[in-house]
């Protein structure tokens, strides 16, 4: 079956770093997202990669390794309003989103 | 301001009943999708429509029905509503259901409580 796994809950503290992980088991690759979630709210795309490597957009980056079914998110100088849920998904070779359960990230002062 | 537009925002609906719930997209995307969003797991595909006139099953479609009449709109049916229907209901969009490296544009959801 196909699978994406992420931690469930993890807490930083404001202007800190902090490194989401991403493991992936699917049915092909075309593409990891990441994406971000507020409580409450809509998900709103955060990142996309194809290629192995790191992709650097402000205070966040995200880096595969398609080899090893592996991705991360990178937030630097968090700040309280990074406080949400961060998802990763992943495209399978039919072209449908894969997605974990998310990451609740708590920011703490 | 383009976007995506879901509605209603929330619902309480009794067992048994028919509902529709509606997104409508006004940035001329070819394709759609509706997903549940319940605690603790992913985002899980119900329904999609690559373009207008055509639709597809996703992970989860039964008690679910939908139809692309045109490129705007794309309604999601549940022709009997049961309890384990009770969930956050998000309508998103891509400019191709192939090659859309900025993702999907999501609708601020539907909460929908079925007792």
């Amino acid at each position: 079956g196909q699978n994406i796994d992420q931690p469930t809950e993890m807490t930083a503290t404001e202007g800190a770093i902090v490194q989401i992980n991403c493991t992936y088991q699917t049915s092909g690759f075309n593409g990891l997202f990441w994406y971000q979630q507020h409580a409450g709210e809509a998900p709103t795309f955060l990142s996309y990669n194809v290629l192995d490597g790191l992709e650097e957009k402000g205070r966040f980056s995200s880096f595969l390794s398609r080899s090893k079914g592996y991705s991360y998110l990178l937030l630097k100088e968090l700040q309280m309003k990074d406080s949400a849920s961060y998802l990763c998904a992943v495209k399978d070779s039919n072209y449908q989103l894969i997605w974990g359960a998310g990451t609740k990230l708590i920011i703490k002062p | 301001i383009a976007g995506i537009t879901q509605a209603p925002t929330s619902q309480i609906l009794a067992a048994g009943r028919r509902m529709t719930l509606r997104c409508t997209q006004d940035m001329r995307h070819n394709a759609m999708y509706w997903y549940r969003q319940d605690l603790g797991l992913g985002l899980r595909l119900i329904h999609y429509s690559n373009t207008a006139g055509t639709t597809g099953k996703g992970e989860v479609p039964d008690g679910y029905s939908v139809s692309r009449a045109n490129t705007d709109d794309f309604p999601l049916t549940l022709a009997s509503a049961v309890p384990s229907q009770t969930s956050v209901y998000f309508c998103a969009s891509s400019e191709d259901s192939n090659f859309p490296p900025y993702g999907y544009t999501f609708g601020s959801g539907t909460r929908l409580t079925v007792v």
